[in-house]
């Protein structure tokens, strides 16, 4: 079935420095792309997203890709803090008619920032 | 407000307790969502609620039984679940229910079944 995962589980940077999270989808179809940070012992927290007729979306200190040529999504992190440490998802979703949707998360990587 | 709150925030049950976990929100949404999630692993969808009517179900065993009782609250009512439903059961809400509504997640519930 169609899917969206990651090429790197694990992340681990040092503190001031630029993080970059990559993460692979494989339905074309998919029209609408999230990042979402999950800090340990909390719900997922939206942090920017990206709409397939981009492909580039910034926001504070992070920068979101597209290539849909390659199905391919990144999420960059500058100036990264310790208070970033989470696990970050990708997510994907597109309309499958009237309001029937679904939201597929990825696996997740975890970000480690050491100071 | 822009919080989901969820109670209990720890839950320890056996297989043959009934418990519900619940789920607040005050921001207006008309659509919100049960996902279930594993450690270490992505959050699943369970269930979406629109305007108070059940919209998704995605194969959820019957041991699952939701409920909104009006456009701000949520329940998960449990019965006779088994130790591999132990997992953080997290609620979320949005504004509406389509493909680009952005998701407002609570915290959750950690759920253990003894």
């Amino acid at each position: 079935g169609e899917s969206v995962g990651l090429h790197l589980p694990t992340l681990s940077v040092q503190e001031g420095d630029n993080s970059i999270i990559n993460c692979a989808y494989s339905n074309s179809a998919s029209d609408y792309f999230i990042w979402y940070k999950q800090e340990s012992g909390k719900g997922p927290q939206f942090i920017i997203d990206i709409r397939s007729n981009m492909d580039k979306r910034q926001g504070q200190r992070v920068t979101v890709l597209l290539n849909k040529t390659v199905k391919h999504l990144s999420l960059q992190i500058a100036a990264t803090q310790p208070g970033d440490s989470a696990v970050y998802f990708c997510a994907e979703t597109y309309s499958r008619g009237g309001s029937n949707y679904k939201l597929t998360f990825g696996k997740g990587t975890l970000l480690t920032v050491n100071p | 407000d822009t919080e989901v709150t969820q109670t209990p925030k720890h839950l320890v049950m056996g297989m043959t307790n009934k418990k519900s976990l619940k789920c607040e929100q005050h921001m207006g949404h008309r659509a919100m969502y049960w996902y279930k999630q594993k450690a270490k692993k992505p959050p699943e969808l369970m269930f979406v609620y629109s305007y108070e009517k059940l919209s998704i179900n995605e194969s959820v065993p019957s041991r699952f039984s939701p409920e909104c009782p009006n456009s701000s609250l949520l329940n998960l009512h449990l019965h006779a679940l088994q130790p591999e439903d132990s997992a953080l059961y997290l609620c979320a809400s949005s504004q509406g229910l389509g493909a680009k509504e952005k998701l407002f997640f609570g915290s959750g519930t950690q759920l253990s079944v003894l």
